[in-house]
């Protein structure tokens, strides 16, 4: 049983299109979270729901929009796709917040 | 404002040798720490968490870390480092108020020689 999982794991798409990536987790977490790794490998943040409660949003173009319906699910939609969209986006989940981030296997978007 | 530093971007040990990987933290209280390890191509995995109590941790694949909070420091240890644990390594200082966030160094990439 993959506890945070991802889809999809790759995705091509060209500039301008609209795009979805779904998270689901089955620890029963109350916390979920998107991070961004570029191609340095760093790490950021992007969104934090905690109970589908909007946590925490760090400076992300408008473009990215999270949605969760319920407290297992976060998915991020990415509209009017850049060049400079492309990296690795990890969906993470934890218990409260506070503890350790279980995460995903991670979505490569590539944007041509 | 939290902040998390891994001075060191590549380091390149011998296998069998020991290794240190250094972690420094910014923060207004005591923080809670961690150690992740990315594989190429996969998610992170936790290896280890200092929440308070003991200062030594133990994780998995034989991996320790020491808080010192004197020295702002979480740095990771491991007395004899096999190939397979090449790999990017992150820090990361979670976060003990709401309001916090969670922030992860940007990384140790270890190279391993045979």
């Amino acid at each position: 049983d993959t506890a945070v999982s991802q889809t999809p794991k790759y995705l091509v798409t060209q500039m301008g299109n609209d795009k979805s990536i779904k998270c689901e987790q089955n620890l029963g977490h109350d916390t979920m979270y998107w991070y961004k790794q570029d191609s340095k490998k760093f790490l950021k943040i992007m969104f934090s729901y905690n109970n589908k409660e909007l946590i925490i949003n760090e400076t992300v173009p408008n473009r990215f929009s999270p949605k969760s319906p319920d407290k297992a699910h976060l998915n991020l939609h990415i509209n009017s796709l850049e060049l400079g969209d492309s990296a690795v986006y990890f969906c993470a989940s934890s218990q409260d917040g506070n503890t350790e981030a279980f995460f995903g296997q991670g979505t490569r978007l590539t944007v041509v | 404002a939290q902040s998390v530093t891994q001075p060191d971007i590549h380091i390149t040990v011998s296998e069998g040798a020991s290794l240190e990987l250094r972690c420094n933290y910014s923060y207004g209280a005591t923080p809670y720490l961690f150690w992740y390890v990315q594989s190429p191509g996969q998610g992170l995995q936790l290896l280890l968490k200092y929440f308070s109590g003991d200062t030594l941790v133990q994780g998995i694949k034989g991996f320790e870390a020491e808080f010192k909070r004197s020295q702002s420091s979480f740095n990771l240890r491991k007395p004899s480092v096999h190939w397979s644990d090449a790999a990017e390594y992150f820090c990361a200082v979670g976060r003990v108020n709401r309001d916090d966030k969670i922030i992860f160094g940007k990384g140790t990439r270890l190279h391993i020689l045979p």
